[in-house]
């Protein structure tokens, strides 16, 4: 019954080695998020797609891109992993993204550890 | 520019006793949603409850209530009669307009321990 499913749960890249985290919805929803999240910090947005309209935040680093194919899929990829990139990757989705109540619905993350 | 502020890196609190996690924000928007997520040691994010900006009322949900005071700009998460379960981090988001779609935006968190 997994709404959002991020593959793969743990992820482990050497330093500067192309890395893909992968995200996929059955909800349907038009905006889906990608965050990074260190320990015992806040989640920080790296992009967002409304729709295929890509969004990148103004501090998000050129080493990261994104993919969304179609409406259920979407990618990270991490150019070249520095080892202040190990953090979890979470993606999130949300219905039509121009209501402030509809809440995020969360994968269970991707873990990257850069050796 | 939004901001959400959670002052209480970690709180402990005895099983079955009720618990009190801070948060204040800042927004010049009237229009805005407030959230407040649990986040367990498996890492996924759980939503815990919504707060309108044009809401008379607290929210509830279960075990959750929101105090909302608007004028004060806070929306404290209270948590009644704690579970071992409880423990977990706890983040308060806001969900505000950015160029046509609305952009949550996350507090650093607070680490909730509850005691047997």
């Amino acid at each position: 019954d997994a709404m959002v499913i991020q593959n793969p749960r743990y992820q482990v890249t050497q330093f500067g080695k192309p890395v893909t985290l992968s995200c996929s919805q059955t909800l349907n929803h038009n905006v889906m998020y990608w965050y990074q999240q260190k320990s015992s910090q806040a989640p920080k947005l790296l992009f967002h797609y409304y729709d295929k309209d890509f969004n990148n935040e103004a501090d998000t680093p050129d080493n990261f891109q994104s993919r969304r194919p179609n409406t259920s899929f979407c990618f990270l990829d991490i150019r070249s992993p520095g080892l202040g990139d190990a953090a979890m990757y979470l993606c999130a989705t949300s219905g039509t993204g121009v209501e402030t109540n509809e809440k995020l619905f969360f994968g269970s993350g991707t873990q990257l550890s850069v050796l | 520019a939004q901001k959400i502020t959670q002052t209480q890196p970690g709180m402990f609190v005895q099983e079955k006793e009720a618990v009190t996690l801070d948060c204040t924000y800042d927004t010049s928007d009237p229009s805005y949603g407030l959230f407040w997520y649990k986040q367990p040691s498996s890492g996924e994010m759980i939503f815990l409850i919504y707060q309108g900006s044009y809401d008379q009322q607290n929210a509830t949900e279960g075990r959750y209530s929101l105090n909302f005071q608007k004028a004060r700009k806070s929306a404290n998460l209270v948590i009644s009669a704690s579970q071992l379960g409880d423990s977990a981090m706890y983040f308060c988001a806001m969900r505000v307009p950015a160029g046509g779609s609305y952009i949550p935006t996350f507090g650093r968190g607070t680490s909730l321990i509850v005691h047997p």
